[in-house]
């Protein structure tokens, strides 16, 4: 089993949809959880990180973590063709592990 | 501005050869990691380094090598090539301590072992 799962989709919705992306963990010694994004043929960036388990919103995106059910969330709001891109969960305690990415397209 | 990058972009190599693959960063972050994206697997950490003189394997470390000389450095050999080491690689850099949060990412190199 790997320590963390996502759905590698591929994902389409159209323009001004709500997204929900997932990841499940199985390692309870993770304390940072992050979201990152990486546009065609680009590295990842940071789009959000979180500590506790709650929410955390910043603009159009909101990352929500569980801890006791090892279950970490990103909502994208009103979403736009320009947020088609890969999202990648990356969980961190010792190292960092990532998720396998789920891969987005947003359809004007 | 601060930066992290990886040479060469591309890289075309018969198997059986040693290949080394450079990451520069001038975060002056005391971590640094190497990783491989395929797909399906996403990223893999191959070897990573909190310090100047440590290294430390990852998830997938089998022939692969890493030495830390410097802060700003952290080159991966690939001792022997196999065609399954086919792959896009990224270097990142963070700058906390055991615990990383936000790491930097490079551009990638992608590399092809015929």
């Amino acid at each position: 089993q790997k320590e963390v799962e996502q759905d590698p989709g591929p994902l389409s919705v159209p323009e001004g949809a709500i997204v929900s992306l997932n990841c499940t963990y199985s390692n309870s010694a993770f304390q940072y959880f992050m979201w990152y994004r990486q546009y065609s043929r680009k590295g990842p960036e940071l789009l959000m990180y979180t500590y506790s388990s709650g929410n955390k919103e910043d603009g159009r995106f909101t990352a929500q973590v569980d801890k006791s059910s090892k279950y970490i969330s990103l909502f994208i709001r009103d979403s736009q063709p320009s947020d088609s891109a890969t999202y990648l969960c990356a969980m961190s305690g010792n190292d960092m592990r990532f998720g396998a990415g789920t891969r987005l397209t947003v359809k004007p | 501005d601060a930066e992290i990058t990886q040479s060469p972009r591309h890289k075309i190599t018969e198997t059986g050869r040693q290949v080394t693959l450079a990451c520069h960063q001038t975060w002056n972050h005391n971590n640094m990691f190497w990783y491989r994206q395929d797909l399906g697997h996403g990223l893999r950490l191959i070897h990573y380094s909190y310090g100047v003189q440590d290294t430390n394997k990852g998830e997938v470390s089998d022939g692969y090598s890493v030495s830390r000389s410097n802060t700003e450095d952290l080159p991966l050999t690939l001792e022997s090539a196999a065609s399954s080491q086919t792959s896009v690689y990224f270097c990142a850099s963070s700058e906390r301590g055991q615990l990383s949060t936000e790491a930097f990412f490079g551009q990638g190199t992608r590399l092809t072992v015929v």
